[in-house]
């Protein structure tokens, strides 16, 4: 069964503090990792999608790398406006067969003051 | 930019009583999928649909729920007799295909359910 932990469960920065956000995985072939950005109250919105190990993917103060075995979501100088939940998800590959199923982490939820 | 439409954003109902939540997906995507994400936890996979047949189901897509696609915008769920365990809120998604950008899932911005 996959499994997927994000660590911390809470994060709490300073305006321009810049930190990263880990995510554990255990999934039998990994066809693709997942990083959502989630707002109280609406849906996940796509931020990046990583395929294979070494694969870094950055946007704006964010950037996602991956190995085989965890994701970080790395945050630089942050601003208020990133405050959210960043959830992360895998998609099994395993078998050749994939509907596209995500499993998803409890996600980490990040404060940033001014 | 393309979206994925929910309605309604918020349901009430009874216990024992059928709710259908809509969805219209990007429209030209092929993949269909609903999650549900109870308060305070995880966003859980209930169901995937493609080519007009449920691919892939959880084992909390038990046969109180089904899904439809009744024409070529709209994708439902359907909950035949909520039970006051079924609130939480229901995301909708959809892909356009198997790789690369064409595998990304947009969400919705879900129906909360609410079942009294």
């Amino acid at each position: 069964e996959d499994q997927v932990t994000q660590s911390p469960e809470a994060l709490r920065l300073q305006e321009g503090e810049s930190s990263s956000l880990n995510c554990s995985y255990t999934v039998s072939g990994l066809r693709g990792l997942f990083w959502y950005r989630q707002d109280p109250g609406k849906g996940p919105e796509f931020l990046f999608t990583l395929y294979s190990a070494g694969e870094e993917k950055e946007k704006e103060r964010l950037k996602a790398t991956l190995t085989k075995k965890e994701s970080f979501l790395h945050i630089t100088a942050p601003k208020p406006e990133d405050s959210a939940t960043y959830l992360c998800a895998v998609q099994d590959g395993a078998g050749g067969t994939s509907y596209g199923k995500l499993t998803f982490g409890q996600g980490t939820i990040l404060t940033v003051h001014p | 930019e393309p979206e994925v439409t929910q309605t309604p954003s918020h349901q009430v109902t009874q216990m024992g009583q059928e709710v259908i939540l809509r969805c219209v997906p990007i429209s030209n995507h092929l993949y269909f999928y609903w999650y549900r994400q109870i308060l305070g936890q995880k966003v859980e996979f209930l169901v995937s649909f493609y080519n007009n047949e449920i691919s892939e189901k959880s084992e909390i897509f038990d046969d109180q729920f089904s899904v439809e696609r009744p024409d070529g915008s709209n994708f439902t769920l359907k909950i035949r007799s909520t039970k006051l365990e079924d609130s939480a809120m229901y995301f909708c998604a959809s892909r356009l295909g198997l790789a690369g950008a064409k595998n990304i899932q947009y969400f919705g911005a879900g129906t909360r359910l609410s079942v009294l």
